[in-house]
């Protein structure tokens, strides 16, 4: 069965810092491949995905995820973070074709002022 | 405001109780789904609707049952259900179940049972 790993359940940042949030997946077909984003007392929207084409993609707000498919991996990553990108974010991955999506545990994430 | 309504957003009931959680969607979507959220667990797939026919059923208990009587709304019916079915419960929707489809989620139903 398809599974993804989110290896950083709890990141904290100071302003400015860079951010990366790994993702590995397990399928080795085709996939899609999403990031989604949710903030204190919201809902869960989508921040990026890939389907085909250029394996980095940009996203809302200043994310960007790299898709390597040797290394089954689709890592978050933004330059400079913000006190506003505190939130719980989540990586999920489609076996191509069908919105069966399978979900990380997520990662929280805490930028301090 | 993602278009997907959920209510009630929180729910309290006991393990005897009959409630039905309650999803509705004004995207014009076809496909909705049910999840559960459950604390340092992923988001677990539920239940699939497309075009109001059930698609996907992920081995979940008979103690929910869900309906779907049109694509605008989707319940979740609870029946006689245990405290590890504690969790937020999540209703989203897309526009079709392709596999590049972009799911859109409601705020959820925070469930307790005592």
């Amino acid at each position: 069965a398809q599974s993804v790993s989110q290896h950083n359940h709890h990141v904290i940042l100071s302003e400015a810092a860079s951010l990366e949030l790994g993702c590995n997946y397990s399928y080795g077909g085709t996939v899609n491949l999403f990031w989604y984003v949710q903030y204190p007392g919201q809902h869960l929207q989508l921040l990026l995905k890939y389907f085909s084409g250029d394996p980095l993609v940009k996203g809302i707000k200043g994310f960007e995820a790299e898709f390597i498919k040797s290394k089954f991996s689709f890592n978050l990553r933004k330059p400079s973070v913000q006190w506003s990108d505190t939130a719980e974010y989540f990586c999920a991955v489609n076996e191509g074709g069908y919105q069966k999506v399978t979900f990380g545990t997520g990662t929280k994430l805490q930028v301090i002022p | 405001e993602t278009g997907v309504t959920q209510t009630p957003r929180h729910l309290v009931m006991g393990m005897t109780n009959k409630k039905s959680l309650k999803c509705e969607q004004h995207l014009g979507h076809n496909a909705m789904y049910w999840y559960k959220q459950s604390a340092k667990k992923p988001l677990e797939l539920m239940f699939v609707y497309n075009f109001k026919e059930q698609t996907e059923n992920n081995s979940v208990p008979s103690r929910f049952s869900p309906e779907c009587p049109n694509s605008s709304h989707l319940f979740l019916h609870l029946h006689t259900l245990q405290p590890e079915d504690s969790a937020l419960y999540l209703c989203a929707s897309s526009q079709d179940t392709a596999g590049d489809t972009e799911a859109f989620f409601g705020q959820g139903t925070r469930l307790t049972v005592v």
